[in-house]
């Protein structure tokens, strides 16, 4: 299995553009996680879907952050119209979904977002 | 509710001798613990997990960790530190009763000296 997929990997924007960041979780996975890893906040959880449904999106920063996952294997994270302080590296991970015995979590290798 | 604590932010060890890095949780029920390590420039990934039975875990490159319930810690340990296990290392917690979702640490930074 090729793991998770993210695009891009690298990112550079001005402020105001809009930005999409696609993730391919692992095939059989039906958990996924997007998190945003910085140096002052650490790593943090966005939005959480199970079964292509989002249940938690109670980390999404704020409108112009907005996930989307149509079906099974994708998953798109957006951010219209980008900030310098929106500037990460973004990380995408899919699971089983937990139950008696719990899985670990599968991550991708991040995209880099620079907002100048 | 559940959370995580990593106290240290940067563990210093030299190369052949045992490390530890602390972890402690707090969860209602009965946790779930994992470690994941971040090489840079990379994703999380896994280590090792605690669901139930034995307290002491083996995963993988010769880490393990010790689940102690009554002192609410998971900490991860390995013999013999190689300069190749520098790298940023997560703890992270679920609670067994509560959400679908872990809470990880901070992290901890591991510098491994030749």
């Amino acid at each position: 299995d090729a793991g998770v997929i993210q695009s891009p990997r690298h990112e550079v924007t001005e402020m105001g553009q809009e930005v999409t960041l696609r993730c391919k979780p692992i095939s059989g996975h039906n958990s996924l996680f997007w998190y945003r890893q910085t140096m002052m906040r650490g790593l943090e959880l966005l939005i959480y879907f199970n079964n292509n449904v989002p249940i938690d999106d109670s980390g999404m920063p704020e409108d112009r952050f907005s996930a989307k996952m149509p079906n099974a294997s994708f998953s798109t994270l957006k951010i219209q119209p980008s900030e310098p302080r929106d500037s990460a590296v973004y990380f995408c991970a899919s699971t089983k979904t937990p139950g008696l015995g719990d899985y670990e979590q599968y991550f991708g290798p991040g995209t880099r977002l620079t907002v100048t | 509710a559940q959370s995580v604590a990593q106290p240290e932010d940067q563990v210093n060890v030299a190369e052949g001798n045992p490390l530890t890095v602390k972890c402690t949780y707090s969860v209602s029920g009965n946790p779930y613990l994992f470690w994941y390590v971040q090489y840079p420039n990379r994703g999380l990934q896994f280590l090792l997990k605690y669901i139930t039975g034995d307290n002491l875990v083996k995963g993988s490159y010769g880490f393990e960790a010790e689940f102690n319930k009554s002192q609410t810690s998971f900490h991860l340990k390995k013999p013999s530190a190689l300069v190749s296990d520098s790298a940023l290392y997560f703890c992270a917690v679920r609670d067994e009763g509560g959400s679908y979702i872990p809470t990880f640490g901070r992290g901890t930074s591991l510098i491994v000296h030749p």
